[in-house]
């Protein structure tokens, strides 16, 4: 298994402005997934990140949109950018802990744009 | 898009099986079946995940068909904290060095009453 720490776990922003979502994982991992869960919907996968290389990113998300860091083997960071009320969402990172590509997933960071 | 077709919604009674069933047609030969929850506020949890062969773990048991187009997820002895969105997913699975992304449909509503 994994242990997997979100921060922050809930955050109340304005629109216009930025909020940057850090990942932790207990051990190195080689590949973190950020996903995004709309009100009511199910998980959609924003992009995957691994260590060193740029995030690839899902259809209908851009990294000017939603930047990933990932400078080592045990964080990475998702920023939502320049937010408005529709990116009110639960954001999630996971990490791949194969064999067997089962994935671990942090409690999830609650984002409220107004 | 998701290529499982599950019912959106259940009831089990507390301490009954409960037997949750899952469409996967167009499943490859290399695909695997994966099963995860969700409980309310939660990140995902893995369950359980199968190629053709039937699973059994300390959670659940996965019930593949002989063609391998629909699978059944198994809780033995269903409590109310087993209540959750229960996600079945297809997906190849790269091995030891397995870095699949999940691709998550609706899910099936599962609700246990006392």
């Amino acid at each position: 298994s994994a242990v997997i720490s979100q921060k922050p776990s809930r955050d109340i922003c304005q629109r216009g402005t930025s909020l940057t979502i850090q990942c932790q994982v207990d051990s190195q991992v080689t590949m973190m997934f950020w996903y995004r869960q709309q009100p009511g919907q199910s998980l959609t996968l924003i992009a995957t990140a691994n260590q060193g290389s740029e995030a690839t990113y899902e259809s209908g998300f851009v990294i000017d949109k939603f930047p990933i860091s990932r400078p080592n083997l045990t964080f990475s960071t998702l920023t939502v950018s320049n937010m408005s009320p529709e990116d009110s969402s639960i954001y999630l990172c996971s990490v791949d802990r194969g064999p067997g590509n089962i994935q671990y997933f942090g409690a999830g960071t609650r984002l409220s744009v107004l | 898009d998701a290529k499982t077709t599950q019912p959106p919604s259940m009831d089990c009674a507390e301490g009954r099986a409960a037997n949750l069933p899952c469409n996967h047609s167009t499943i490859s030969g290399n695909e695997y079946v994966y099963w995860y929850r969700q409980i309310h506020s939660q990140g995902p949890q893995y369950i359980i995940h199968g190629l053709k062969n039937n699973e059994t773990n300390e959670m659940a048991s996965l019930i593949i068909t002989e063609d391998r187009k629909s699978s059944t997820l198994i809780l033995p002895h269903a409590t109310l904290r087993d209540t959750a969105v229960y996600y079945c997913i297809v997906e190849a699975n790269a091995g030891g060095t397995s870095y699949g992304k999940l691709t998550f449909g609706q899910g099936t509503i599962l609700t246990v009453h006392p």
